[in-house]
């Protein structure tokens, strides 16, 4: 079956550039959820979509951080200006319904490295 | 603010024993704690989840305590293998109307043929 999926797997850019990271949920999921994790750092929550509303956004760590969610399935992450903190692995997760106790289904993550 | 702590060094054991992992966490009190398995390049996969009001969970080899006055849960693999070998994180659920689980930074189990 299909699980979610995250593309591309890795990208490489460059400091100030802008990147785009795709989430590609298990259909049928309501809840979407964005961390970051960095080399030896546990999961940062960044943003929570319930559909395609957005109502726990308060992990962005700042406003070159955003992220949409379009007909309650694709979700893409946007860094604007790009910077090396930024480098970490992005993961994507989805569940059923975003309720309390309800697990998470992880996608591969994306690997962001900013030179 | 609240704080989970699992251990950062890494947990060496023999194939056959019982890997046993620990979860510390203050200043909450979490609706249930989770945990999850993740390998090297592949994101987390959810294990088992504990509710407040549980003492202990078993799946398969796997089992889990939750002791709420301790603020600690413990994680069991009973008869390890080498396939067993991954980082294992857990997560503390939260209570109201949050939806979002709090991760701890995992610890590695590694075990020996």
């Amino acid at each position: 079956g299909a699980g979610v999926s995250q593309s591309p797997s890795n990208k490489v850019t460059e400091k100030g550039k802008d990147v785009e990271l795709r989430c590609d949920p298990i259909s049928g999921h309501t809840a979407l959820y964005w961390y970051r994790q960095s080399l030896g750092q546990g999961l940062e929550f960044l943003i929570y979509f319930q559909g395609n509303s957005a109502p726990d956004k308060s992990g962005l760590p700042s406003d070159r951080f955003s992220a949409e969610r379009t007909g309650g399935s694709v979700s893409t992450l946007t860094i604007q200006r790009t910077q090396q903190e930024d480098s970490a692995v992005y993961l994507c997760a989805s569940s059923s319904t975003g309720g309390s106790y309800n697990e998470q289904f992880f996608g591969p993550g994306t690997r962001l490295t900013v030179l | 603010s609240q704080k989970i702590e699992q251990n950062s060094e890494a947990l060496n054991i023999q194939e056959g024993k019982t890997a046993t992992l620990t979860c510390n966490y203050t200043n909450y009190s979490p609706a249930y704690l989770q945990w999850y398995r993740q390998d090297p390049g592949r994101g987390p996969v959810f294990l088992l989840l504990i509710r407040e009001n549980e003492k202990e969970k078993r799946k398969e080899r796997l089992k889990v305590t939750f002791d709420t006055t301790l603020k600690q849960s413990l994680f069991h693999i009973t008869a390890s293998q080498p396939a067993d070998s991954a980082t294992y994180l857990c997560a503390l659920g939260p209570r109201g109307g949050s939806y979002i689980p709090t991760f701890g930074r995992g610890t590695s189990l590694i075990v020996h043929p």
